[in-house]
């Protein structure tokens, strides 16, 4: 089936300095990949989606200069925190998805928590 | 907007009790529904879902039905197990956006 690598699993950074978190479809192309974050007893919230070789799109709120989105191939996307403070601290989680919008192919990763301290 | 609510957790229960989960939604259109589960250190994985209303997805012992006059997707289940512990999520995704929008879960905790 199709499997979604995340890492690391977990960071711990100092306050001011990037973290760089990637995403990668195992087995499958990932047409569009999708960046969450999620707070304790709260929702995912979509970041952004990119598109491999194309500019993401940011959802309303989130800041394109703090959180560099690279969708370099069909099977790496990479999500850069950078200059990351406190309230950077987080679980952050991507999603994969194969084939056109229609298709209900999503695939996640296992998250990762990042602490900034 | 589009979003969803679930009902607040932890939800503890002993095995082999019934299961509910309230999930409710709001959108246009008409939006296809899901439920996730996350079980500890790993990603969401779609436990089932639904593209139209009266639909019944299931799996795994679990079922929701897709309910547009009360625009809800509960997701039930018999009997549980220990092993059912885990995060629930229910979504919605709209075709405009090709977004999965999700509620803020639901931790359900099965004790023997």
């Amino acid at each position: 089936g199709a499997v979604v690598s995340q890492h690391p699993s977990w960071v711990i950074c100092k306050s001011g300095t990037s973290v760089k978190i990637e995403c990668r479809s195992l087995d499958f192309q990932a047409t569009t990949m999708f960046w969450y974050r999620q707070f304790p007893k709260q929702s995912l919230m979509l970041m952004a989606t990119s598109n491999e070789g194309s500019k993401a799109t940011y959802e309303q709120g989130v800041e394109k200069d703090k959180f560099l989105i690279n969708h370099a191939s069909l099977t790496l996307s990479t999500l850069t925190v950078t200059s990351a403070h406190p309230e950077d601290s987080s679980f952050y989680i991507c999603s994969a998805r194969r084939g056109v919008v229609l298709d209900y192919g999503y695939t996640f990763g296992s998250g990762t928590r990042l602490t900034v301290v | 907007g589009n979003s969803v609510t679930q009902m607040e957790g932890p939800v503890t229960l002993s095995e082999e009790a019934f299961l509910t989960i309230n999930c409710t939604y709001t959108a246009t259109g008409y939006p296809s529904l899901f439920w996730y589960v996350q079980y500890p250190g790993e990603g969401l994985q779609l436990l089932l879902k639904a593209t139209k209303a009266d639909d019944k997805g299931s799996n795994k012992g679990f079922e929701a039905t897709y309910r547009k006059e009360t625009t809800s997707f509960h997701l039930e289940k018999g009997s549980v197990q220990v092993s059912d512990s885990a995060v629930y999520f229910c979504a919605l995704f709209y075709n405009q956006g090709g977004k999965l929008i999700f509620g803020q879960g639901t931790e359900l905790s099965v004790k023997p």
